[in-house]
């Protein structure tokens, strides 16, 4: 066990419907990142929380909305989905924003929109 | 613009070698470097760093060399073990970029007996 809590671990859902993806950071850490991995490619950044601001964003389609409470956890929304976004998503957390420690990953919620 | 590469998909090392997996990127503004070693059905683990002032970095069985006039990093592991079969992702963190990390696809490592 990481520390870091995604929830659901599954989810299977028709395209043009709108999902949440939760995630609880491990105690103490107040970033929180979003990583999507689809098959065969490696991690792409969606983007960064810290201490409930947003910090950075990456390709994150304008369908995909993030936020992060007062408690530190952090909810995806994905809406209007489809068949391409079937992936991997990925939560992680770290203390700050310093890198050379690296992130603590989630295990993950594995998407399947049919 | 993939700017973090790993070009072997795969690797297939026997128990007991050294295991050298391989990273090229391109953005001559990326500062830190890390690898990270992810298993079936779990997320990726944290494994080394290393600075882009620095040219090596080792942490018990795992050795990180980064050679930044090649733009190339590679991560040793001596000895191999069965427990290393895993997939290794390359990631790259560029300054004033709070931390964002951009992954390679990642090369997967089957040590045999």
């Amino acid at each position: 066990d990481s520390g870091v809590t995604q929830t659901p671990k599954h989810l299977i859902t028709a395209t043009g419907q709108r999902v949440t993806l939760r995630c609880s950071p491990r105690s103490g850490d107040l970033s929180v990142y979003w990583y999507q991995q689809s098959l065969d490619q490696g991690l792409q950044f969606l983007i960064q929380y810290y201490n409930g601001e947003e910090r950075a964003k990456g390709n994150i389609l304008e369908r995909f909305s993030a936020q992060q409470f007062p408690d530190l956890h952090s909810e995806l929304n994905l809406s209007s989905l489809e068949l391409g976004d079937s992936a991997l998503y990925f939560c992680a957390s770290s203390p700050g924003t310093d890198p050379r420690y690296g992130y603590t990953f989630g295990s993950g919620t594995r998407l399947t929109v049919v | 613009d993939q700017q973090v590469k790993q070009n072997s998909p795969s690797l297939s090392v026997q128990e007991g070698r050294i295991s050298i997996l391989n990273c090229d990127y391109t953005n001559s503004m990326f500062d830190y470097f890390l690898w990270y070693k992810k298993y079936p059905a779990e997320g990726p683990t944290f494994l080394i760093s290393i600075s882009s002032i620095k040219d090596k970095n080792e942490d018990g069985r795992f050795t990180v060399f980064l050679n930044k006039s090649a733009k190339h990093l590679s991560l040793h592991i001596v000895p191999s073990q069965p427990g290393d079969s895993a997939v290794y992702f390359c990631a790259a963190s560029a300054a004033g970029t709070a931390s964002k990390l951009t992954f390679g696809t990642g090369t997967r490592l089957q040590v045999t007996l």
